[in-house]
């Protein structure tokens, strides 16, 4: 079974460009995670997808950053304008648990460098 | 706010020591506790996850979990060279919308 996946491994972009990652769950896993770290910082939590739909974004930093996940199963992550602070490691994880434990399986991440 | 607290480290452990990995959490609401395991620009990698207070055992991983004292614990049996790498605490609430809450890691090396 493939495992989660993530696409680009490295990006590096100027600042006020934009940059797109994607993320492809494990198959049949239901929810998908996006999570951020920043250098010498903890992983952090950005959002949350059941299928296509949005549960809770409470981590996302601030409306420069987009996620969508149409058809509920790819999904991509939109940093526009990227700034240098959104330099970091973004992991996707996925789930298939509705209930109980919800064990997060993660991908190998993106490493975005922003000049 | 959610806190996870791990001391970074380095742990240096002699081969086929027990290697102990210790893990405060903040959040009395935390539901379930994973412990992670990572190398360097890898993918953090499942372990273990406890849920219940005691000791859960799978092969020569052990995890504790103590609710009253909010702490976790990941004991490692028979260190090998491989087991080298940074282990991630992390809680999650329970709730259905909650991602991981998570550590900055304990860097763990075994010393052959």
């Amino acid at each position: 079974e493939a495992g989660v996946t993530q696409f680009p491994s490295h990006s590096v972009i100027e600042k006020g460009q934009t940059v797109t990652l994607r993320c492809d769950p494990i198959s049949g896993h239901d929810n998908l995670y996006w999570y951020r770290r920043v250098m010498g910082k903890e992983i952090k939590f950005l959002l949350h997808f059941v299928k296509e739909s949005k549960q809770d974004e409470s981590g996302m930093p601030n409306n420069r950053f987009l996620a969508e996940r149409t058809g509920g199963t790819y999904s991509t992550l939109k940093v526009q304008p990227a700034e240098l602070e959104d330099s970091g490691v973004y992991f996707c994880a996925s789930s298939q648990a509705w209930t109980g434990v919800k064990e997060q399986f993660f991908g190998p991440g993106t490493r975005l460098t922003v000049l | 706010q959610k806190e996870v607290e791990q001391n970074s480290g380095p742990l240096s452990v002699p081969e086929g020591a027990i290697a102990s990995l210790n893990c405060t959490y903040s959040d009395r609401g935390s539901q379930s506790f994973f412990w992670y395991r990572q190398y360097s620009g890898k993918s953090p990698e499942l372990i273990m996850f406890i849920y219940s207070n005691g000791d859960k055992e799978d092969g020569r991983f052990t995890a504790q979990l103590n609710k009253a004292s909010q702490y976790v614990s990941l004991l490692i049996r028979d260190s090998q060279p491989s087991d080298s790498a940074t282990y991630l605490c992390a809680s999650h609430s329970g709730g259905g919308a909650d991602g991981l809450t998570f550590g900055k890691g304990t860097h763990l090396i075994i010393q052959p």
